[in-house]
């Protein structure tokens, strides 16, 4: 059954680096999503791609943030410099229509 | 804002029915949906309902909306082990190209056996 792949599974970065976060969507999904989840919180809404560029995002997803599909395969999210705030569980999703969001495991970024 | 509200815990016996409780505010959420978060692992899509419907029906789910109370409820059937999991609800807002997914905290059910 395809599924949405999220690399690495973990990840601990000193304040003020820059990571990327990396995801392989469905094959043939249209939508792309980040969601992120701070520990003990909700999960929130972060951006969502359509054709190559941003349709919606957040008010979380400020300038350090940005999204890119490098190569029609992989989707990630990179933030510049992290902040021990930005610590939190990260999903992206993949949709072939609008309704249904299939998530990846997440990928757990720790800024220590 | 669009919020919606979960129950934090629910435990049950194994073999008894489980419902899980779920209220949004946003009455123009056209699909509302359960997702199913197991220990270490991801958010697996279990069902979803479309806002114009009252029930429905996928195996040991049952999903009920009450869309005048904005009220959705998970039921699952003859509850096993392998049920203990976090169970989130969210609720869609937005239109055509900017949806997105407003979720509840997760109700988090033990199963025991």
């Amino acid at each position: 059954e395809p599924e949405v792949t999220q690399t690495p599974s973990h990840q601990v970065t000193q304040m003020g680096q820059e990571v990327i976060l990396r995801c392989v969507p469905i094959s043939n999904h249209l939508y792309f999503y980040w969601y992120r989840q701070i520990l003990g919180q909700k999960v929130e809404f972060l951006v969502s791609f359509y054709n190559n560029e941003i349709s919606e995002k957040s008010e979380i997803f400020d300038d350090q943030f940005s999204v890119e599909r490098p190569d029609g395969s992989n989707f990630t999210l990179k933030i510049r410099s992290t902040k021990l705030e930005d610590s939190a569980m990260y999903f992206c999703a993949s949709s072939g229509s609008r309704y249904e969001a299939f998530f990846g495991q997440g990928t757990r970024l720790t800024v220590v | 804002g669009e919020d919606v509200e979960q129950s934090l815990f629910l435990s049950v016996r194994e073999g008894d029915s489980s419902v899980i409780n779920c209220t949004y505010t946003d009455s123009s959420s056209t699909y509302l949906y359960w997702y199913k978060q197991e220990p270490g692992a991801g958010l697996q899509l279990l069902t979803y309902i479309f806002s114009n419907m009252d029930m429905k029906q996928d195996q040991r789910l049952t999903v009920l909306l009450n869309k005048k109370d904005k009220h959705l409820s998970l039921r699952i059937a003859d509850t096993q082990t392998g049920d203990s999991a976090i169970y989130f609800c969210a609720e869609t807002v937005g239109a055509g190209n900017n949806r997105k997914l407003i979720w509840g905290l997760g109700t988090s059910l033990a199963v025991n056996p």
